[in-house]
């Protein structure tokens, strides 16, 4: 089984709220990934975990924060987005991260539209 | 540093035409290589991939073989099907720079009935 759920499929949210973004795995991977993908392009890679530690921050702006609370799941915290944050947010897991060139698996995404 | 350049889209075909995209990559050492689909509204994919020189990767009758000496990597389907419309993407994995993915811009493509 190689699937990476996602919840909740759409969100619509306003500038004021807060809300959050899970991602789930059961596959053992000990990397998981937080991309943002804008329509026409490709993902653009936000935060990495590697044994449920952050590794990887690609300076995002701090109204996303991330949260890994076990192995398994994976949560993007938001709050005050912008507009322009409206995105496809894509989860990802791989074995490991680090050395070895592990493929990476995605989840279907939560399309998100702030207003 | 790394990058991968697909060609531009959309591709648009007829149904049982042959398909191929070009993907060429620049990386030092020896990266891993994927393809990608994402079908309309969906998340992406794993379609195939390749580690080594001369590997090739298939999946669903596509075929993709890593060619070092071209620094290639095309995308091949020979009779596409109305369910194959979608969007490719090419990308490249180096150990050294763990597992950052470095995707290609995308290939669109379309096969009309």
């Amino acid at each position: 089984d190689t699937e990476v759920t996602q919840t909740p499929k759409h969100l619509v949210m306003g500038m004021t709220n807060k809300k959050s973004l899970k991602c789930e795995q059961h596959m053992g991977h000990r990397a998981m990934y937080w991309y943002k993908q804008k329509a026409k392009k490709p993902p653009e890679l936000m935060f990495v975990y590697s044994y449920e530690k952050l590794s990887i921050n690609e300076s995002v702006p701090s109204r996303f924060s991330p949260e890994c609370p076990n192995s398994s799941l994976l949560n993007l915290h938001l709050h005050a987005l912008q507009p322009e944050d409206s995105a496809l947010y894509l989860c990802a897991s791989s074995h490991r991260f680090g050395t070895d060139p592990y493929e990476q698996y995605f989840g279907p995404g939560t399309r998100l539209t702030v207003t | 540093g790394n990058s991968v350049t697909q060609m531009e889209g959309p591709v648009t075909l007829s149904e049982e035409a042959f398909l191929t995209i070009n993907c060429t990559y620049t990386a030092t050492g020896y990266p891993s290589l994927f393809w990608y689909v994402q079908y309309p509204g969906e998340g992406l994919q794993l379609l195939l991939k390749a580690t080594k020189a001369d590997d090739k990767g298939s999946n669903k009758g596509f075929e993709a073989t890593y060619r070092k000496e071209t620094t290639s990597f095309h995308l091949e389907k020979g009779s596409v099907q109305v369910s194959d419309s979608a969007v490719y993407f090419c990308a490249l994995l180096r150990e050294a720079a763990g597992n950052k993915l470095t995707f290609g811009g995308g290939t669109r493509v379309l096969v009309k009935p």
